[in-house]
């Protein structure tokens, strides 16, 4: 049982949008940036959005990310087929001490 | 551009000691500006952060996982590595080392991992 919550699995046809939720607490989420990672199939993770919504060097504007109280969510638009891959999000846990990680969001872009 | 590679045995006997080393090239684990962390994921599984490690040699560990877990850095190799006691089938995993860029405002804590290792699966089996 994960310290974040996300959904298992998400799909969307290509060129559509798809959101993918994270709630946590306000421990985590709440009080703290959340970051998302992008695992493509039989690959490590690779950082995809930090501080809640900024994008790293090189990563595509089509990934955005949000924040309210104590859930984020992670926006695809413009969706391609590779982009079928795991997301997790990430946070800092006060009461834990460390960093907790969502469950993981297959997405299946249909 | 930093880089990151896992090295150690990829079998591992139940009751004994996983031991992992990351080389880092392409940028110092000496620098002041980051920390440096095990993340491990289980077959079909998410992920888990392990602990993490400062120049220094502070650290900071998983409660889950403390009482098994030492993480050391050895600044003269640029490497940092990580020793799990104990392990039995539940610790069979892949494991990764990353960079971690903390960053504190006030009350607000921030890390991320960037970049990440390619990842090595450790099984635990006899």
């Amino acid at each position: 049982q994960s310290v974040l919550t996300q959904p298992p699995s998400v799909s969307e046809a290509p060129r559509q949008r798809v959101t993918i939720s994270c709630s946590g607490s306000s421990s985590n989420i709440g009080n703290n940036a959340v970051n998302w990672y992008q695992q493509l199939p039989g690959k490590a993770p690779k950082l995809l959005i930090y501080y809640d919504d900024l994008l790293p060097s090189g990563v595509s504007d089509r990934f955005s990310g949000s924040k309210s109280g104590t859930s984020a969510s992670l926006a695809i638009s413009g969706l391609q087929s590779e982009d079928e891959a795991d997301y997790y999000c990430a946070a800092w846990d006060d009461r834990l001490n460390g960093v907790v990680f969502g469950g993981g969001t297959k997405l299946t872009v249909l | 551009q930093v880089q990151l590679q896992e090295s150690g045995p990829g079998l591992v006997k139940p009751s004994e000691t996983l031991s992992l080393t990351c080389t880092v090239s392409g940028g110092s684990v000496s620098s002041g500006s980051y920390y440096w962390s095990w993340i491990r994921q289980p077959p079909g599984k998410g992920l888990e952060w392990i602990g993490y490690i400062y120049y220094s040699g502070s650290t900071n560990y998983n409660p889950s996982l403390k009482s098994r877990v030492t993480i050391s850095v050895d600044t003269s190799k640029n490497q940092f590595s990580l020793k799990l006691s104990s392990v039995t089938a539940a610790d069979t995993a892949v494991y990764y080392c990353a960079r971690d860029i903390t960053m504190v405002q006030g009350v607000i804590i921030n890390n991320w991992f960037d970049p990440w290792g390619q990842g090595t699966l450790v099984t635990v089996s006899s």
